[in-house]
């Protein structure tokens, strides 16, 4: 079945570092990719996404592009900031189309002053 | 206005009893979820709806029981509570497949 790898966490940064968050997938087809962040106490929010091969998703200064060769969505952002500190989930929608999120486990980020 | 708004917000119960968990959407979306997220904070679907018709159910115990009125409801039923349900649980919309979720701040749910 499909399924998705993310980097374990938690990762700790200090502001203004670059940051990586990998991201592979394992699924049939084409399926569109999402990265969701998970701020404290609150649902998940979609911050970018990505529906074909090659595609860059971005959103907030955070890049994430689709790579179908090496079936990865790693997230990238130049310049953290405190306010970044979340946990981010990266996640598939099968090409089926039967409207099922996959997610990874989540990476908790949290940025130090 | 809240997107989608998740009544209770924090629910504790004794072991054995049967809660309910309530999701209104004003999006006008025609699919709604039900996901579960452990203490790991892993996320893993449970249920989902397509205007009032359920289209998955991903090997949830009996106990659990979607009902969903209207399209812009999704219920969650849960009967004689065991301590493995403690999670948050999260309601979600979406306007089709493969469109982002839009989910709700999750209803935390404490097994005494």
């Amino acid at each position: 079945g499909d399924s998705v790898t993310q980097m374990e966490g938690p990762v700790t940064l200090s502001e203004e570092a670059f940051l990586t968050i990998n991201c592979t997938y394992t699924a049939t087809g084409y399926p569109s990719l999402f990265w969701y962040v998970q701020y404290p106490g609150e649902g998940l929010q979609l911050l970018l996404k990505a529906t074909k091969a090659d595609d860059k998703g971005s959103n907030k200064g955070f890049e994430a592009t689709y790579r179908k060769e090496t079936t990865s969505f790693h997230l990238e952002k130049g310049s953290v900031q405190v306010s970044d500190s979340a946990v981010y989930f990266c996640a598939l929608s099968a090409a089926d189309g039967n409207e099922k999120l996959t997610f990874g486990t989540g990476t908790r980020l949290t940025i130090i002053p | 206005d809240t997107a989608v708004s998740q009544t209770p917000k924090y629910l504790v119960t004794q072991m054995g009893n049967d809660k309910s968990i309530k999701c209104e959407q004003n999006l006008g979306h025609d699919t709604m979820y039900w996901y579960k997220q452990d203490s790991k904070k892993f996320l893993k679907i449970m249920f989902s709806y397509n205007n009032k018709e359920l289209i998955i159910n991903e090997t949830v115990p009996n106990r659990f029981s979607p009902k969903s009125p209207d399209k812009a409801h999704l219920n969650l039923h849960i009967n004689s509570l065991e301590l493995g349900d403690s999670a948050v649980y999260f309601c979600a919309t979406a306007s089709g497949p493969n469109q982002p979720q839009h989910f709700g701040d999750g209803t935390r749910l404490s097994i005494l």
